[in-house]
C-alpha cells in the first residue's frame, strides 16, 4: 500500500492563478480531509468528504473548492490564488466514523506570490 | 474559539531527560484524544492515543495523562532521545456528527545530545 499520496509536493502561484492539489489513498477509507499548516496555527480543517459524493466545510473553507467522485480520490481546487493561501496543505484519510486513526499524506508546500 | 489549547510552543530537553507537553480542552463531548508526531517535511503521524476512560496509557517511553475532571492532558516522553526532536500535536475529537479532529498549535521539541 503507498498510504496517502499527494502531488505535486512543491508549487509556486502568481495571484489569481487556479490549480488543483491532488490526494488519493489505496486503503479504501471512507474518510478525508484537508488540512492547513501554518506556523503557530497547528493543523486547520479546511474541506472534509465522508464518502464519495459527499463534503462538508471545516473550520477554513473560504477560496477552496472540493469534490469527492470515487472513494480514491479528493482533489483541493484552489479557484484564484491568494497571498494568504501560501501554506503546507495536508490530505489524510481514515477507515469510517469508529475508527480514529488518521494517516496523513506528506503535505504540498504551496506559494502564492 | 480555540477548543484546544497547546503548551510550551517550544521546548529544549536534554538527551536523557523528560519532555513533558501539555494541552486543556474546553468541549465536554470530546472523547478522543491522540498524539500526532510531526518530523520536518513529513506528515502528521499518530503516537500515541488515549479514551477518558483511563487516566494512563503508556506506550514504551511515550506516556499519555489524562485528567478528565480537569480537562487536561499530557504527554510525557521519558529518556528523551535526539531521535525524538519533532513537532507534537495534540488533539481532539468528539464522537458526535463527522467527529474531525480538532488540534492544538504544536510544540516543537529539541533534544539536545
Amino acid at each position: 500500500n503507498a498510504g496517502v499520496t499527494q502531488t505535486p509536493k512543491f508549487q509556486v502561484l502568481k495571484t489569481g492563478q487556479s490549480m488543483t492539489l491532488q490526494c488519493a489513498q489505496d486503503m479504501n477509507h471512507e474518510y478525508m480531509s484537508w488540512y492547513r499548516q501554518d506556523p503557530g496555527m497547528g493543523l486547520r480543517l479546511i474541506h472534509y468528504s465522508v464518502g464519495a459524493g459527499i463534503t462538508d466545510q471545516g473550520e477554513v473553507p473560504n477560496g477552496y473548492n472540493v469534490s469527492r467522485s470515487t472513494t480514491e480520490d479528493f482533489p483541493l481546487r484552489l479557484l484564484s490564488a491568494a497571498p494568504s493561501q501560501t501554506s503546507v496543505y495536508f490530505c489524510a484519510s481514515r477507515p469510517d466514523s469508529t475508527l480514529y486513526e488518521q494517516y496523513f499524506g506528506p503535505g504540498t508546500r504551496l506559494t502564492v506570490t | 474559539q480555540q477548543q484546544v489549547k497547546q503548551s510550551p510552543q517550544s521546548l529544549i530537553v536534554q538527551k536523557g531527560g523528560i519532555s513533558i507537553i501539555n494541552c486543556a480542552y474546553e468541549n465536554t463531548a470530546f472523547d478522543y484524544f491522540p498524539w500526532y508526531q510531526q518530523f520536518p517535511g513529513k506528515g502528521p503521524a499518530l503516537l500515541i492515543a488515549i479514551r477518558p476512560d483511563v487516566s494512563e496509557k503508556k506506550e514504551g517511553r511515550f506516556t499519555i495523562s489524562f485528567n478528565k475532571s480537569a480537562k487536561q492532558f499530557s504527554l510525557h516522553i521519558m529518556d528523551s532521545q535526539p531521535g525524538d526532536s519533532a513537532t507534537y500535536f495534540c488533539a481532539a475529537s468528539s464522537r458526535s456528527g463527522y467527529s474531525t479532529l480538532t488540534f492544538g498549535k504544536g510544540t516543537m521539541l529539541l533534544v539536545s545530545p
